[in-house]
């Protein structure tokens, strides 16, 4: 059973438009969420994190919205760029220990 | 900081054969995980250490695959015997404490090819 679901394996956005990618929870316990990314034949790399108690984080270029009561969270790339083009992976931690559950990715493809 | 450094990059072997993957990872981290990444379930959390200590070993999927971390700075995951469903790409992490959060830091990760 996958507590953290990102149903959308692929993704095609022009290079200047906005890029949104979307998350899925199980979990209400998780209380701590992250974007990671990742480039071919290179380790996911974390990008931008969000705490159960606020709703937005922005950093740059990148924004990641949490709706808790939907169990849901969004990563907006505005304005997106070629070199944005990777797998991004949703990840969320519990209240207890250190360990990180991760979606199964989406391929994010930003065309010039 | 060299960052976490994982061996060898890639890796085929046949069916039936002991697979042995090396982790170093940063200096000073004291949380170690092994993930596992395919393309149907993504990345997938196989066991982590805390201060070199297996905290959680329910991602294992079978008792064909062990893991160990003799000392703060190694750590192996080992399968024996190797079957072609395990063929996946295998990523080692790193992060300081149990409160640093985004603190995760990944290897490049061991290409495992089982024939």
């Amino acid at each position: 059973d996958q507590q953290v679901k990102q149903n959308s394996p692929s993704l095609s956005v022009q290079e200047g438009r906005i890029s949104i990618l979307n998350c899925d929870y199980t979990n209400s316990m998780f209380d701590y969420f992250l974007w990671y990314k990742k480039y071919p034949a290179e380790g996911p790399t974390f990008l931008i994190s969000i705490s159960s108690i606020k709703d937005k984080n922005e950093d740059g270029r990148f924004t990641v919205f949490l709706n808790k009561s939907a169990k849901h969270l969004s990563l907006h790339i505005v304005p997106s760029q070629p070199g944005d083009s990777a797998v991004y992976f949703c990840a969320a931690k519990g209240n207890a220990g250190n360990m990180l559950t991760f979606g199964g990715g989406t391929r994010l493809m930003v065309k010039p | 900081d060299a960052g976490v450094i994982q061996s060898p990059r890639h890796e085929v072997t046949e069916m039936g054969q002991e697979v042995t993957l090396r982790c170093k990872p940063i200096s000073g981290h004291n949380s170690l995980f092994w993930y596992r990444q395919t393309m149907m379930r993504g990345l997938e959390l196989l066991i982590y250490f805390n201060n070199n200590v297996p905290i959680d070993d329910s991602g294992m999927p079978e008792d064909r695959f062990s893991a160990k971390m003799p000392n703060a700075s190694f750590s192996t995951l080992k399968i024996q015997p190797s079957e072609p469903r395990d063929s996946a790409v295998y990523f080692c992490a790193s992060s300081l404490g149990l409160e640093r959060i985004g603190g995760y830091t990944f290897g490049s990760g061991t290409r495992l090819t089982v024939v």
